[in-house]
């Protein structure tokens, strides 16, 4: 187990509606990332969260957006959710950010938009 | 395109066999991860390198820069080995990451 906690472990929801994700990161990071992986596809960068700010993003629209709270644990929103939503949603800490520090895991939260 | 390539995409190989997966990218990586994702999701990070080669236990990873390739052997696989692998890394602002290598070793 990495340490890194992923709430909740599954979610339905239907089109156009919100939802939030949580991610407990493993205990000294301060950087988080979150991904989303369709079936069948690799890890798609979100975003990342160094010490409370955007640190990058990836090719996703405005309505995902996150958080990251003092204690480094992080909120991944999506609102006006789409069908191609759904997918496993991955968080990985690390003790710093950039790409040279090994990232750990959380379990993932499945989300299917109906 | 995609930015990481990874081959093959699908490998069935007998238990004791020697394994290799491959993967290039196309984006300025500085430091290429490979992972290990277990049917259920779970993502363990395997290696992170930046240069040359590392070993853990059986598995061997290597790259080559200037080339933008890298390689993952596993020797004496085994059926615990059956996973998928992925590998990836960072550009300076975001993660890039394939679609993974999925690996069936029979016994």
């Amino acid at each position: 187990e990495t340490g890194v906690t992923q709430s909740p472990t599954h979610l339905i929801k239907t089109r156009g509606q919100q939802v939030t994700l949580r991610c407990s990161s493993q205990s000294g990071h301060n950087t988080v990332s979150w991904y989303q992986q369709a079936l069948g596809q690799g890890p798609q960068f979100i975003f990342q969260y160094y010490r409370e700010e955007e640190n990058g993003r990836g090719n996703f629209p405005p309505r995902f957006s996150g958080l990251q709270f003092p204690n480094y644990s992080s909120e991944l929103n999506v609102n006006a959710l789409e069908l191609d939503d759904s997918a496993l949603y991955l968080c990985a800490s690390s003790l710093r950010a950039q790409g040279g520090e090994t990232q750990y895991f959380g379990p993932g939260t499945r989300l299917l938009v109906l | 395109k995609n930015e990481v390539e990874q081959s093959p995409q699908n490998l069935t190989a007998q238990e004791g066999e020697f394994i290799t997966i491959n993967c290039s990218y196309s984006v300025g990586i500085s430091a290429l991860h490979w992972l290990q994702q277990h049917p259920g999701g779970g993502i363990v990070s395997l290696f992170m390198l930046s240069s040359g080669k590392k070993k853990h236990g059986r598995l061997i990873a290597t790259i080559n820069i200037q080339e933008k390739h890298s390689s993952l052997h596993i020797t004496a696989s085994h059926p615990r080995d059956s996973a998928v692998y992925i590998c990836g890394g960072y550009t300076g602002n975001q993660f890039y990451f394939g679609t993974g290598t999925s690996l069936t070793v029979i016994p």
